[in-house]
């Protein structure tokens, strides 16, 4: 089945720098990534996904990237704000089919 | 996006008793829906795959005489959680997708404590 490798498993930035959260994948087969952003105690709230017939997906701070070769995918978060403190949690699918997750990140942004 | 509910948010109860966790889609039928568990400080494990009208299909090490599944109908699948136990006590999330191709949206979640 799908394995998801999340790093880091923290990631401590000052606000307005930049973050980059970095997931690998195992199943070729997987065609659906997506990020989700979860606050404690709360439901993943999803930020920001990309399919496997893109490489790039920008929407405002957040992008992803995804190299189906290599079978990995990021998160960037332009000009971070307090806010932007969460964990976060990548994701891995084929169409229909459960997502499985990555190990989470907690972001934590400093002003 | 869709609206995924989850009832009830919260509950306690003693060791052995039964506890039923609801998951409806409020504005979109779903055939299939995910039941996920959540320790603290931890990801989001599947525990199981719900599918209205036929057996649900369990993870591995998920005991399905343990975790009872019914998807009733079209927007209702519920987690029963059988003779629970303290190490049950956890954060239970449902999830949905409107399309096999859309995102998926997940319920509030339902915090279970077993004393």
């Amino acid at each position: 089945g799908e394995n998801v490798e999340q790093h880091p498993s923290t990631l401590s930035v000052q606000e307005g720098d930049s973050a980059v959260i970095k997931c690998t994948y195992s199943d070729s087969a997987s065609n659906y990534f997506p990020w989700y952003k979860q606050e404690l105690g709360k439901r993943p709230q999803l930020i920001i996904d990309i399919r496997s017939n893109v490489g790039e997906k920008k929407d405002q701070r957040i992008a992803v990237t995804l190299n189906k070769t290599a079978k990995h995918f990021s998160l960037h978060i332009t000009e971070t704000q307090p806010e932007d403190s969460a964990v976060y949690f990548c994701a891995a699918s084929k169409a229909g089919t459960a997502l499985i997750f990555g190990k989470g990140t907690t972001l934590s942004v400093s002003s | 996006g869709a609206v995924v509910s989850q009832h009830p948010s919260r509950v306690i109860c003693k060791s052995g008793t039964s506890v039923k966790i609801e998951c409806r889609s409020l504005d979109f039928q779903a055939t299939t829906m995910f039941w996920y568990r959540q320790f603290p400080k931890q990801s989001l494990m599947l525990m199981a795959t719900s599918n209205e009208g036929s057996k649900a299909t369990y993870e591995q090490g998920v005991e399905k005489d343990k975790f009872l599944i019914n998807h009733a109908s079209l927007t209702l699948s519920t987690l029963t959680v059988t003779s629970a136990h303290p190490e049950d006590s956890s954060f239970y999330i449902c999830s949905a997708r409107v399309e096999t191709t859309e995102p998926m949206f997940f319920g509030p979640g339902t915090r279970l404590t077993v004393l």
